[in-house]
């Protein structure tokens, strides 16, 4: 079974500092790659997705995330985070020919005005 | 406006008493489904469907079920709920086969005594 997984689940950073959130997976196969975040109270919102084509993907609010297909990673950046950044990121992955998604435990982030 | 919607938002229950959370979609998505969410284990999939008459089990089914009866509509059921079902429930739905963008409902808090 494909499973996800996501270090440092709790980071504090400072206004302008930048932020990056590693995301590993076990499977070996073609995999759909997601980060999705979730503000305070809210539900979950896509950031950005890749699923084929230039491994560096461009999302909103400017995140970026790299796919290194030998690492089996997917990592989210962003150069100079905001106070309004403060959320819950998740990673997740679906295994091509599979129709369930897997989501990593999350990465809280905090961001220190 | 596209959205998926969940009823009730909150709701506290005791150990046994059947209840049902209502999902639904106004985007004509073929794939839906439930996830759980509970601290340091992010989000966990209970069940999806691919559509009309067609849902599967995802990581937890134990203790849920659910029904398609109509393309919109994705409810949860607990039948005999029990206190280690308290968490946070989310609905989702997609587009297309397989997995693409998830879009997800504001959440149910369930309380369970």
């Amino acid at each position: 079974a494909q499973s996800v997984s996501q270090h440092n689940h709790h980071v504090i950073l400072s206004e302008a500092a930048s932020l990056e959130l590693g995301c590993n997976y076990s499977y070996g196969g073609t995999v759909n790659l997601f980060w999705y975040v979730q503000y305070p109270g809210q539900h979950l919102q896509l950031l950005l997705k890749y699923f084929s084509g230039d491994p560096l993907v461009k999302g909103i609010k400017g995140f970026e995330a790299e796919f290194i297909k030998s690492k089996f990673s997917f990592n989210l950046r962003k150069p100079s985070v905001q106070w309004s950044d403060t959320a819950e990121y998740f990673c997740a992955v679906n295994t091509h020919g599979n129709n369930r998604l897997a989501f990593g435990k999350g990465n809280q982030v905090v961001v220190i005005p | 406006e596209a959205q998926v919607t969940q009823n009730p938002r909150y709701l506290i229950t005791v150990t046994g008493k059947k209840l049902t959370v209502t999902c639904s979609q106004n985007m004509n998505h073929e794939y839906m489904s439930w996830y759980r969410q509970d601290p340091g284990l992010g989000l966990r999939q209970i069940y999806y469907s691919m559509n009309v008459e067609v849902t599967d089990k995802g990581d937890v089914p134990e203790g849920y079920k659910v029904s398609r009866k109509e393309k919109r509509n994705f409810p949860l059921i607990l039948e005999s709920p029990s206190p280690n079902q308290t968490s946070l429930y989310f609905c989702a739905s997609s587009s297309s086969e397989g997995i693409n963008e998830q879009y997800f409902g504001p959440g149910t808090r369930l309380t369970v005594t």
